[in-house]
């Protein structure tokens, strides 16, 4: 079985630039997840999806974040325009079902530095 | 919301050691707990998860333990091995809630 997948690896921008993540879910996994990690500490949530709905999006700057899940499959998270305490492993999980009991499957995650 | 405290922030063990890490939650209504292997460049892997109706569980070297009325976890690694160095993650969540993370345990295994 395919886990998640992310794109790209590694990016870096200069500040008040836009960039943009990608990430493709395990198959069937109906919840996505996209979670910042600042160095050092655990990741922490940016906004949660059932299928293509959003569940919880109440730590993300919706100022200059923002999140879409077409088709409730693949999904991306843009940043426009950056700031230099943007620079994070921002890390995307998919699970089977909507329930908070199933199991939580991370992505390598995507390096971002803000320069 | 759910505050996920983490115990100790580093830790050094000589190989063959065993290593524990602690967690603390705030919400009763918390009832997954899984722990999670952080490789350096790679995202968090399950390795092990506990629910709220059980009090143990085992996976040859790694056991963890879930004290519901005291609202602590813990995570316990025996015979440890150079290839277990890595940050481990504790996180708590329940039904239809996001996973909170604690901040993390280095654990570094001396051989």
């Amino acid at each position: 079985e395919a886990g998640v997948a992310q794109s790209p690896r590694y990016k870096i921008i200069e500040k008040r630039q836009s960039v943009a993540f990608w990430c493709n879910p395990i198959s069937g996994h109906a919840t996505l997840y996209w979670y910042q990690q600042i160095l050092g500490q655990g990741p922490k949530l940016l906004i949660q999806f059932q299928n293509n709905g959003v569940v919880d999006d109440s730590q993300l700057p919706k100022d200059r974040f923002s999140a879409e899940r077409l088709k409730g499959v693949d999904s991306t998270l843009k940043i426009q325009p950056a700031k230099l305490e943007d620079s994070a492993v921002y890390l995307c999980a998919s699970s089977l079902v909507h329930s908070g009991n199933t199991e939580a499957f991370f992505g390598q995650g995507t390096r971002l530095t803000v320069v | 919301g759910e505050n996920v405290e983490q115990h100790p922030s580093t830790l050094s063990v000589q190989e063959g050691d065993s290593a524990v890490i602690k967690c603390t939650y705030s919400d009763s209504a918390s009832n997954y707990f899984p722990w999670y292997k952080q490789e350096l460049g790679k995202g968090p892997q399950l390795i092990i998860d506990i629910r709220s109706n059980v009090g143990e569980k085992k996976d040859q070297r790694i056991a963890v333990t879930l004290n519901k009325t005291a609202k602590h976890f813990s995570l316990h690694i025996t015979e440890t091995q150079p290839e277990d160095s890595a940050v481990y993650f504790c996180a708590a969540t329940h039904t239809g809630n996001q996973f909170y993370f604690g901040t993390g345990t280095s654990l570094t295994v001396i051989p």
